[in-house]
């Protein structure tokens, strides 16, 4: 069976510092992989998504970027962190793009202060 | 492009009552449709999904949903609420295959069941 992680789980970080948050996936290949945010009160926005490896499309303009050094590895990340930039990060994948379902990792919680 | 609109962000119910949580999607192309549940400081788990075959779609846990076109809805009920079944449901739109969807969900805003004794 599929199975997807994030790490770590929690993260307090200052401002200015930099962020690294890992997902992999196991159990399927060539999986489209994808990063949300969940802020308070805004649902979930999507920030980056990937169809392979080294190919990241981007949602939103901001401070974060991401990268996909192997097929079942997604990284988020960021060379200084904003007070904005705290939120519930959420890794998914998806099988395929004919019925968009995705299953989510545990999340990732970044508090910037 | 895509939307969801969740009406009420906070829904309350006693335990056993009905379960009714209101989702309408708006889409230029015939949408794919799903329910999420989010259980506090977890990720989000599929509760169920409408992808053009019947338009009554059963879940896990006792949920359905059923898809209306002309009204451009995707409600998701449930007989009798649990203790259990307090948590965030997200409702979420993809137009699925072709153009540039690329599988990408659209969420809706959340909306949060509290479920009393």
């Amino acid at each position: 069976s599929q199975t997807i992680h994030q790490w770590p789980a929690t993260l307090v970080q200052p401002v200015g510092s930099p962020l690294s948050l890992e997902c992999t996936v196991e159990g399927t290949s060539n999986p489209n992989l994808y990063w949300y945010r969940q802020a308070a009160g805004r649902g979930l926005q999507l920030l980056f998504y990937s169809v392979g490896i080294g190919q990241i499309s981007s949602e939103v303009p901001q401070n974060l970027s991401a990268s996909r050094p192997q097929d079942r590895q997604f990284i988020l990340s960021s060379k200084k962190l904003l007070l904005s930039d705290s939120g519930f990060y959420l890794c998914a994948w998806g099988r395929d793009f004919i019925t968009g379902e995705l299953f989510f990792g545990e999340g990732s919680r970044l508090t910037v202060l | 492009a895509q939307s969801v609109t969740q009406l009420g962000s906070h829904v309350s119910v006693s335990e056993g009552a009905l379960v009714l949580l209101r989702c309408n999607y708006s889409s230029s192309v015939p949408p794919y449709l799903f329910w999420y549940v989010q259980y506090p400081n977890q990720g989000l788990q599929l509760l169920l999904k409408y992808t053009s075959a019947a338009t009554l779609v059963k879940g896990i846990n006792g949920f359905e949903a059923e898809f209306k076109k002309s009204e451009t809805s995707f409600h998701l009920t449930k007989p009798s609420a649990h203790m259990s079944d307090a948590a965030e449901y997200f409702c979420a739109v993809t137009t699925g295959a072709g153009g540039t969807s690329y599988g990408k969900l659209t969420f809706g805003q959340g909306t949060i069941l509290t479920v009393h004794p």
